[in-house]
């Protein structure tokens, strides 16, 4: 398949633990990469490569892979965390790239 | 750091071509890939292309008999055509610098111009 799925929507209470995930048979092989969007904005990647927090990014946020499936956690969500949330890698066969279709995190 | 500014028309005809530039500043087209993503209103992120510094593109499958993405290394900037425009074609379109060429295990856009909405209508 050359598809990365994304649960549409995910609430969590403020304070709270969070985790989003995006399932793919090409996570097997590549790392996710992921994109935080607010409306009106563009989105800012919050982790990249292996796992990798960019600079400027709070330590909450955090990446991680099992199988076919990547996650990202934000540990203590905030207020300013809700957003909606894509991944991004490359399809199975590794030429191109895809996104998944986003998940609208909302926070109690 | 580096910045992309993005510039060109925003509101074109079904059938004609659109045509946008992006300007990278604070830093150099040689060791990375440079891309563009679209998203129409209320939607999903879409992955158009992306080029090296030699000029070798990769077309999303879906959009590739439309679409040419360009570098001019003299002006340190990045070009997209899309031909044939049709409603669904209606988006915000971005450029992003993409992963170092080197790097083989995955991908991520860092950082991204800030957007254009183009708008296909008759």
């Amino acid at each position: 398949s050359s598809e990365l799925t994304q649960d549409p929507a995910v609430s969590v209470a403020l304070g709270q633990t969070v985790r989003i995930t995006c399932q793919g048979d090409s996570l097997r092989s590549y790392y996710a990469s992921w994109y935080q969007q607010k409306p009106g904005q563009a989105p800012v990647v919050v982790v990249s490569g292996k796992n990798i927090r960019p600079s400027g990014i709070p330590d909450r946020f955090s990446g991680s892979r099992s199988g076919n499936t990547a996650s990202l956690t934000i540990t203590g969500t905030q207020a300013e965390d809700e957003a909606d949330y894509y991944c991004n890698s490359r399809d199975s066969s590794g030429n191109h790239l895809l996104f998944g279709g986003g998940t609208k995190l909302t926070v109690l | 750091q580096v910045q992309l500014q993005q510039w060109g028309a925003g509101l074109l005809k079904p059938s004609e071509t659109l045509s946008l530039t992006c300007g990278i500043y604070g830093g150099s087209l040689s060791g990375y890939y440079w891309n563009w993503i679209r998203q129409p209103p209320g939607k999903g992120l879409e992955w158009i292309g992306e080029v090296d510094y030699s000029g070798s593109a990769n077309y999303n499958p879906s959009l590739k008999s439309r679409v040419t993405i360009s570098v001019d290394t003299s002006k340190n900037q990045l070009s997209l055509k899309v031909r044939s425009l049709i409603a669904a074609d209606t988006a915000v379109y971005f450029c992003a610098r993409g992963r170092p060429t080197i790097v083989s295990y995955g991908n991520w856009f860092d950082p991204w111009g800030q957007g254009a909405l183009v708008t296909v209508s008759s």
